[in-house]
């Protein structure tokens, strides 16, 4: 167990719709990072934060958002979804507000768009 | 194309054989790192190796890093069958950018 929690672990939906993931990190660990992993593209880096601020953009369609709470938690939103989106979705927290350290995985949400 | 790339992308290998993964990379480093994938779940961290460093071990693993031909490799020794998952290797810049390669498919056979 990583410490990090995602919800939910599952999640179908129908093209057009919108959804909202939520991680929250390990104790202590202040940055946040969202990753994409489908067959066909492999585990993309999405987005990070770092206590509450925007730290570095990946590969995030302007259809996504993310943020991060005050209590460190974060959610990512994805909107007018398409049958592309559909892959696991995992979040990953470290202690920095770098990669230069570990990062600890979350155990994915599952999304199937149909 | 991803910073680092896993070779082979699959290995199939009986119990007690020890496993190679290679990862390749393309630019300059600050550390590299390798990942754990059991089918379907999340990323468990290995072991990382920073680019002042050219071999470290932890357990039945062993990882080597040559910043020369920018490559690294994960030996597992004594392989088991609970060794069987997909493993990646990530790769981390100065500025802290990290790249994840597509990963090498391990199959231990019992």
């Amino acid at each position: 167990d990583s410490g990090v929690t995602q919800t939910p672990k599952h999640l179908i939906t129908a093209t057009g719709q919108r959804v909202t993931l939520r991680c929250s990190p390990r104790s202590g660990d202040l940055s946040v990072y969202w990753y994409q992993q489908s067959l066909d593209q492999g585990l993309q880096f999405l987005i990070q934060y770092y206590n509450g601020e925007e730290r570095a953009k990946g590969n995030i369609l302007e259809r996504f958002s993310a943020q991060q709470f005050p209590d460190l938690h974060s959610e990512l939103n994805l909107s007018s979804l398409e049958l592309g989106d559909s892959a696991l979705y995992f979040c990953a927290s470290s202690a920095t507000g770098t990669k230069l350290n570990e990062q600890f995985f979350g155990p994915g949400t599952r999304l199937t768009v149909l | 194309s991803q910073q680092g790339e896993e070779d082979p992308q699959a290995l199939s290998i009986q119990e007690g054989e020890n496993a190679t993964m290679n990862c390749s990379y393309k630019t300059s480093i600050n550390n590299l790192q390798w990942y754990r994938q059991n089918s379907g779940r999340g990323l468990v961290h290995l072991i990382l190796i920073r680019s002042n460093e050219r071999e470290k071990h932890s357990g039945r693993l062993r990882v080597t890093l040559d910043t020369s031909k920018k490559s690294s490799s994960l030996l597992i020794t004594a392989s088991r069958a609970a060794d069987t998952a997909s493993y990646f290797c990530a790769t981390v810049t100065n500025a802290g950018k990290s790249t994840f390669g597509d990963g090498t498919t391990l199959t231990v056979k019992p």
